[in-house]
């Protein structure tokens, strides 16, 4: 089992609606938790890094959330653009330890 | 600064050969990372470097790779010899601090048949 799950696998919105994306971790001790956004063919590109006393972080209209005490985090796209498709990889990162989640793909259809 | 440079950009060769990809990171950065990424386990952390020194390469999968980092400015993943296990894209990132942001390059996709 991951240490590090995403939800859903993959998802398809139209061009102006909002979506959320689901990480749910299981490791511990807790350093920050990153959210990534990959585009086809080039390597992730930071989106949000949150340390344990945050809960919520915004990157113009990426929102991400955390709740330490339940593990979980989400990443909320408002607004969609065509540009936001690619896929977003939640990663944790605690003592001398990354572990990336397998990612969500997000398709935004016109 | 042009960011992360790897190269090639893609590789294709045949099991057996040995394959060498290279990175170049931001000039400053004092962490490196090596990463593999695939459809099926996502990115995985091969080995990172902090000032030129290899600290946790616990991601190695075997004796079959290798990464060194002569220099501050240039860094290279052996795979020695290749299988059609190891077809991948091959990440390097770098950073100024192990726990913050890390700059990632586009990538070597590599093929092995």
């Amino acid at each position: 089992k991951n240490q590090v799950e995403q939800s859903p696998q993959s998802l398809i919105i139209l061009e102006g609606k909002n979506c959320t994306l689901q990480c749910n971790y299981t490791v511990s001790p807790f350093s920050n938790l990153r959210w990534y956004k990959q585009d086809t063919g080039r390597g992730p590109v930071s989106l949000t890094i949150m340390t344990f006393s945050e809960n919520t972080k915004s990157n113009g209209r990426y929102t991400a959330t955390l709740d330490a005490d339940t593990k979980q985090s989400s990443l909320h796209i408002t607004a969609s653009q065509l540009s936001d498709s690619a896929s977003y990889i939640c990663v944790y990162s605690g003592f001398q330890k990354l572990v990336f989640g397998t990612g969500t793909r997000l398709l935004v259809s016109p | 600064d042009a960011g992360v440079i790897q190269s090639p950009r893609h590789e294709v060769t045949e099991m057996g050969q040995e394959v060498t990809l290279r990175c170049k990171p931001i000039s400053g950065h004092d962490y490196l990372f090596w990463y593999r990424q695939t459809m099926m386990r996502g990115l995985e952390l091969l080995i990172y470097f902090n000032n030129n020194v290899p600290i946790d390469d616990s991601g190695m999968p075997e004796d079959r790779f290798s990464a060194k980092m002569p220099n501050a400015s240039f860094s290279t993943l052996k795979i020695q010899p290749s299988e059609p296990r190891d077809s991948a894209v091959y990440f390097c990132a770098s950073t100024t601090d192990r726990g913050g942001e890390q700059y990632f390059g586009p990538g070597t996709r590599l093929t092995v048949t």
